[in-house]
């Protein structure tokens, strides 16, 4: 079946880059997503791609999609402490792509 | 608007009692979701509708109905709780665009 691989903890330190890895198994995923979610809160969605796009910037955030490989990232430009929190991967597994398989997690840590 | 709503927000059972989670969106959303997250898993969908009047299994349905009431609405039932339903629930909308996702804040189910 379907599923969306993501490394569980990354740590760096304020104003670095950070960059958040992700690997998915549908090839016919019509979209992939990025999710934050801040301790005791709901998802709220970052950003998004469109699968026949290689690369989305979107202000601090870039989003960098490698088809071939099934390997989705998400670059956090200058990081700062608001920005510690859980980041969520996502693929779609239905054609309007709205059906969500959602990878583990990856817990940013920043410290300042 | 108030977005993507849901009660209770938190929800103690004993083993074997029933209880409905409700979620409702004032989005004029056509599609409706339910997942639950549990440490170290993500999120897994549990059960989604695309339109009024239409759902459809996720990856984990077993032990859960839902309803689709109207548009707004869309209900999660556990017949019979057991304590691997402890967990948190979100409840999602979603409208034409991949932009527009939302999530509710989710609801805390403790089963003793």
């Amino acid at each position: 079946g379907e599923d969306v691989e993501q490394s569980l903890f990354l740590s760096v330190r304020e104003g670095d880059s950070s960059v958040i890895n992700c690997t998915y198994t549908d090839s016919s995923s019509t979209y992939l997503y990025w999710y934050k979610q801040e301790p005791g809160a709901g998802l709220q969605l970052l950003t998004y791609i469109f699968s026949n796009m290689d690369m989305k910037q979107d202000q601090r955030l870039t989003v960098l999609l490698n088809k071939k490989d099934k390997h989705l990232s998400l670059r956090i430009a200058d990081t700062q402490t608001g920005d510690s929190a859980i980041y969520f991967c996502a693929e779609s597994i239905d054609q309007a792509g709205t059906a969500l398989i959602f990878g583990k997690g990856t817990t940013l840590s920043v410290s300042s | 608007n108030a977005g993507v709503t849901q009660t209770p927000k938190f929800q103690v059972l004993k083993t074997g009692q029933s209880m409905t989670l409700q979620c409702a969106q004032d989005m004029n959303h056509n599609s409706m979701y339910w997942y639950r997250q549990d440490p170290g898993m993500g999120l897994r969908l549990i059960y989604y509708s695309a339109s009024e009047g239409t759902t459809d299994k996720g990856e984990v349905p077993n032990g859960y109905n839902v309803s689709r009431l109207n548009k707004r609405e869309f209900s999660l039932r556990l017949e019979s709780a057991a304590p691997s339903q402890t967990s948190v629930y979100f409840c999602a909308s979603i409208g034409q665009s991949p932009k527009t996702q939302y999530f509710g804040p989710g609801t805390r189910l403790l089963v003793l």
